[in-house]
């Protein structure tokens, strides 16, 4: 059974990079694509972005110039980062595991998410 | 706002049957994918693709599709479907996906 554990700090200032590592049990994060959704106090989800490993990865676009998904399969992790940020990053930040065909996609297993907060 | 429109607010009475609508354009080519989240909760997977549930999924949860308008169908809703229903499917330029803005049902 796949279980997915995000980490990272729990306090970010503003204009520093925000770094969180999703740790993958009971799978390869070779297998499937992985993503990052996050969710401000009191407002819904977004959408980040994810990766195929060794193949592309794709970023909200009101997002891309500041975000990169990258994954380590020595480590089975994978990673997001947000550069720039703002109190309006403030938000739980999800990691999902991905699938689907060409006229759907579905994030099928979640972790629990984690609070990250921008302020001085 | 989404490209994905969903009403923010939806409720039923106990034991009836709600249905829960996300619209958009991209819509008439793409399937919706729904998620239920409680509070305090991650998202949880209810229905993807043109009708699948995964394991788990009572099979009181159903989805379908017409037009621009994909819907999520609660028949005999129960207490614990009081939750925060989202569609998640492909944006506007048809290469990035994109959540609704979300459902909140109430069951009464």
């Amino acid at each position: 059974q796949v279980q997915l554990q995000e980490s990272g700090p729990g306090l970010v200032k503003p204009s520093e990079t925000l770094s969180l590592t999703c740790t993958v049990s009971g799978g390869s994060i070779t297998d499937y694509s992985w993503s990052w959704i996050r969710q401000p106090p009191g407002k819904g989800l977004e959408w980040i972005g994810y990766f195929y490993y060794s193949e592309y990865s794709k970023y909200n676009p009101s997002l891309t110039s500041r975000v990169t998904i990258s994954g380590d399969t020595s480590r089975n992790q994978f990673s997001l980062k947000l550069r720039s940020v703002t109190a309006a990053d403030t938000a739980v930040y999800f990691c999902a595991r991905g699938s689907g065909s060409g006229f759907y996609y579905y994030m099928d297993v979640w972790g629990k998410g984690t609070t990250v907060t921008v302020s001085s | 706002s989404s490209e994905l429109t969903q009403d923010p607010a939806v409720s039923v009475a106990l034991g009836q049957t709600v249905r829960i609508t996300c619209q958009g354009d991209t819509l008439r080519n793409y399937f919706a994918t729904w998620y239920q989240q409680r509070p305090g909760q991650a998202p949880l997977l209810v229905i993807y693709g043109r009708n699948n549930r995964p394991s788990g999924i009572p099979d009181r949860f159903s989805g379908s599709s017409s037009g621009n308008t994909a819907s999520l169908t609660i028949t005999g809703a129960q207490a614990e479907d009081e939750a925060d229903y989202y569609c998640y499917s492909r944006d506007s330029s048809y290469n990035h996906w994109v959540f609704g803005g979300g459902t909140k049902l109430t069951v009464l």
